[in-house]
């Protein structure tokens, strides 16, 4: 089964430090792509950051950062300098490409509160 | 945040009702998806819609009935729903529905509460 864990239902982080977010996931696909989403309060999901799994060099977007190890399955999102806008419920998820068709698979999600 | 919007954004049924939802994607994508959101548990996929075609029914009860007129639109027709359908039903698309490699764009979503 294709499944994706994050253990870690909430979290919370005081204005401009850092926070790590754990993921980890399970499937026997060699070729897929992983996500982190972030959907704020009553606000529509938006994609954080992505990483092609077949990449070793682990992806970058401004504060956001991934440690992904392919071995290990997992694949955390780290944040730097959080702001007070980064208080969302934060998804992991990584898609399936199977025969013509994609499904995306998520996690259960953390809610993180950023402090000021 | 406009490139994917959904009406109504709320909606209150009784279980003998029908309603539909209504996703509409203005970023020139060609695959639609369906997803439930509930308390506590993962987003689950639906359905999928790859250039207006059906490519995946992920054992959906026959209560939800999901029509695909053209790549723009998306639909979700609700008959005679339970309490636990209640929930918050999320539309996305992306550009195709293959070779994964497509980012999904969400809309709002629908908060659906069945009486």
């Amino acid at each position: 089964a294709q499944t994706v864990t994050q253990s870690q239902p909430e979290m919370s982080v005081q204005e401009a430090e850092t926070v790590t977010l754990s993921c980890t996931y399970d499937t026997s696909e060699s070729n897929y792509y992983l996500f982190w989403y972030k959907q704020p309060p009553s606000r529509q999901m938006i994609l954080v950051i992505r990483q092609e799994a077949y990449k070793q060099q682990n992806a970058t977007e401004n504060r956001f950062s991934v440690n992904f190890q392919k071995a290990a399955k997992s694949f955390s999102l780290k944040i730097s300098d959080s702001q007070l806008g980064d208080t969302a419920m934060y998804f992991c998820a990584f898609i399936l490409s199977q025969g013509g068709s994609e499904k995306l698979v998520f996690g259960k999600g953390t809610k993180l509160t950023v402090n000021p | 945040e406009t490139g994917v919007t959904q009406t109504p954004r709320h909606l209150v049924m009784g279980m003998t009702n029908k309603k539909s939802l209504k996703c509409e994607q203005h970023l020139g994508h060609n695959a639609m998806y369906w997803y439930k959101q509930s308390a506590k548990k993962p987003l689950e996929l639906m359905f999928v819609y790859n250039f207006k075609e059906q490519t995946e029914n992920n054992s959906v009860p026959s209560r939800f009935s999901p029509e695909c007129p053209n790549s723009s639109h998306l639909f979700l027709h609700l008959h005679t729903l339970q309490p636990e359908d209640s929930a918050l039903y999320l539309c996305a698309s992306s550009q195709e529905a293959s070779g994964g490699s497509d980012t999904q764009y969400f809309g709002p979503g629908t908060r659906l509460t069945v009486l």
